[in-house]
């Protein structure tokens, strides 16, 4: 069975320093992989996602990610952060057949210091 | 865009009541699912359905049911609420095709609380 792994529960960073959010998973072939925002009160929003081809993958917002399958990672990245970056993130990994629902990591609570 | 939308928001019930909640979606994808999240775990999957008709369980199925009667609509029944189904719930859908396999669109929530 897939599953992710999100090693930090919470990240605080000043408002225009960079931005690396960890995520790894388990998978027995090549995986979707998704990062969600999820801002408060609100649904999950897409970021970004690898589904194949090039493995540094750009999003909106700023955010990029990159798949690295000898370490199972897929960590996101922004150069310098927003205080409207504040919110939860979530990494998931996807089958690439069958029901194609996503598994979800815990999540990262991401705060931005002025 | 209405995308996909949850009724109600928010919702209290007391403990064995019985419920449901209406999932609705405008974007033709015959994929939908039942998410639950509570702090620290993540999304977990309740129930999903492929296509109209269909329904099968997730992670959590336990206390919950699903019909898909219609192609747009996935609703999701409590029929005996319970404090530990205390929770914000997520519908999503996805489209079928290699480009879009995969990628959920998400409503806005639903919070339940049962006391």
């Amino acid at each position: 069975a897939q599953s992710v792994t999100q090693p930090d529960i919470h990240i605080t960073v000043s408002e225009g320093a960079s931005l690396e959010l960890r995520c790894n998973y388990s998978y027995g072939a090549t995986p979707y992989l998704f990062w969600y925002v999820q801002s408060p009160g609100q649904g999950l929003q897409l970021l970004l996602k690898y589904f194949s081809g090039d493995t540094l993958v750009q999003g909106i917002k700023g955010f990029e990610a990159e798949f690295k399958r000898s370490q199972s990672s897929f960590n996101l990245r922004k150069p310098s952060v927003h205080w409207s970056d504040a919110a939860e993130y979530f990494c998931a990994v996807g089958a690439h057949t069958g029901r194609r629902a996503l598994t979800f990591g815990s999540g990262t609570r991401l705060q931005v210091q002025p | 865009n209405a995308g996909v939308t949850q009724t109600p928001k928010f919702r209290v019930l007391k403990t064995g009541q019985s419920m449901t909640l209406l999932c609705a979606q405008d974007m033709n994808h015959e994929y939908m699912y039942w998410y639950r999240q509570d702090p620290g775990m993540g999304l977990r999957l309740i129930h999903y359905s492929v296509g109209e008709g269909t329904t099968a369980k997730g992670e959590v199925p336990d206390g919950y049911n699903v019909s898909r009667l219609k192609k747009q609509n996935f609703l999701l029944g409590l029929e005996s609420a319970a404090p530990s189904q205390t929770s914000v719930y997520f519908c999503a859908s996805s489209p079928t095709g290699t480009g879009g396999a995969g990628e959920l669109f998400f409503g806005e929530g639903s919070r339940l609380t049962v006391l």
